[in-house]
């Protein structure tokens, strides 16, 4: 599986986006982009997933560059709730999906 | 409410004793997998199973084992137990459609004295 690299940790204002980057420059054709998310101590949570094109849903949009060397997950209107460490995990298809966790990056949502 | 349900909540035992911690997987998930975080290592996977058969190990040390029982439940057995496997331990669950979406349950927290 590709090597990730994210920054280890971003501050974003409430009501604000943010935008979470990923560099998995190794990622081969057939890993698509998973991204979780671990609010303190909780069980991870699942938060999306692509191969090349953009996606969205009720918690995120993906952004894949074209390359897919990159990828950025954004969430549109922070809340406090969104503080969290969130992981970018690159996952081949048809992987039994044991997930590899990095370090991830630690968002914190500021009033 | 991920639907994936563990117990117990807390678990606290001395070093040299044997613990098991139970899952039970979201309705109609086929797949467990447990997974190991501890302050130094970070989340780790251990080990999968699918419809009660082994599929995939990690990380596992020979002290732990785990299983999978016909109505799917899984437990996570862990022996001469030693401070340093003090740790959340998850158990996530998922349907075939989608391996790698996984729910995720609340954890057990293991403290070794």
């Amino acid at each position: 599986d590709a090597k990730t690299t994210q920054p280890t940790s971003m501050d974003c204002a409430e009501g604000r986006a943010a935008n979470l980057p990923c560099n998995h420059s190794t990622i081969s054709g057939n890993e698509y982009v998973y991204w979780y998310r671990q609010i303190h101590s909780q069980g991870p949570q699942y938060i999306i997933h692509g191969l090349k094109n953009n996606e969205t849903n009720e918690m995120a949009s993906l952004i894949i560059t074209e390359d897919r060397k990159s990828s950025t997950l954004i969430l549109p209107h922070a809340t406090l709730r969104d503080t969290a460490v969130y992981y970018c995990i690159p996952l081949s298809r048809g992987s039994q999906g044991n997930l590899i966790f990095g370090k991830g990056t630690k968002l914190s949502v500021k009033p | 409410d991920s639907g994936v349900t563990q117990t117990p909540k807390h678990l606290i035992t001395a070093t040299g004793q044997r613990v098991t911690l139970r899952c039970s997987p979201r309705s109609g998930d086929l797949s467990v997998y447990w997974y190991q975080q501890s302050l130094d290592q970070g989340l780790q996977f251990l080990i999968q199973y699918y419809n009660g058969e082994e599929r995939a190990k990690g990380n596992i040390l020979e002290r732990f084992s785990a299983q999978q029982f016909p109505d799917l439940h899984s437990e996570l057995n862990l022996s001469s137990l030693e401070l340093g496997d003090s740790a959340l331990y998850f158990c996530a669950s998922s349907s075939p459609r989608n391996p790698a979406e996984q729910f995720f349950g609340p954890g057990t927290r293991l403290t070794v004295l």
